[in-house]
């Protein structure tokens, strides 16, 4: 699967928009973009993902480029219960696994 | 709707000793993954079961093992225990075209003294 890259940590306001970046300039024509997150003391939460149209969910959207190197998840107002490690994930179409990198620890400032 | 269970959650074993791990998928679910969680190593793939039959096999070495029940239950066995291997394990299942990702359970936390 191809390399992810996202900035080790981000802090946001809560209540404010987070816009958590992630580039993929390897990624291939059939890889799908996933997004989980991991809370402390809990195993990972899938948050979305998407091929190669703009996805949104009840929990996030995600953002992704016309060229599909880099996305963008977007939580549209950030609360206490969003500080987390967030994890970019590329999976090709058959592939069975998912392979975390270390992700971008997300910090809410109350 | 059940979650994905994992039992134990805590366990404690001595060097050389052996373990198993059970993990209960989303009813429905047929396919059920293993990660080792670790502080330096971060999760890591172990292997990967659909329909009784493993599909796949992350880089560990072959005291780690697991298999599937018919009723989609998985387990995975840990033979000759280092200390390398405390570490959080967790499960996930997923639908057969994952529409909507993996679900991960809480984990086992395993310890070796």
């Amino acid at each position: 699967d191809a390399k992810t890259t996202q900035p080790n940590s981000m802090e946001s306001n809560e209540e404010e928009p987070v816009h958590l970046p992630c580039n993929h300039s390897t990624i291939s024509g059939t890889d799908y973009i996933h997004w989980y997150r991991q809370l402390p003391s809990q195993g990972p939460e899938y948050v979305i993902h998407g091929l190669t149209s703009n996805v949104n969910n009840r929990m996030a959207s995600l953002a992704i480029a016309e060229d599909r190197k880099s996305s963008t998840l977007i939580l549209h107002r950030a609360t206490l219960r969003d500080a987390a490690v967030y994890y970019c994930i590329l999976t090709g179409a058959g592939s069975y696994q998912l392979t975390f990198g270390k992700g971008t620890k997300l910090s809410v400032i109350p | 709707k059940a979650g994905v269970t994992q039992t134990p959650r805590y366990l404690i074993k001595t060097r050389g000793q052996q373990v198993t791990l059970s993990c209960s998928p989303i009813s429905g679910h047929r396919s059920v993954s293993w990660y080792q969680q670790t502080p330096g190593q971060g999760l890591q793939f172990l292997f990967e079961y659909f329909s009784e039959t493993q599909r796949n096999k992350g880089n560990f070495p072959g005291r780690f093992s697991g298999r599937q029940f018919s009723n989609s239950r998985s387990e995975m066995n840990v033979s000759t225990l280092e200390l390398g291997d405390s570490a959080l394990y967790l499960c996930a299942s997923s639908l057969p075209d994952r529409t909507y990702g993996y679900t991960f359970g809480s984990g086992t936390r395993l310890t070796v003294v």
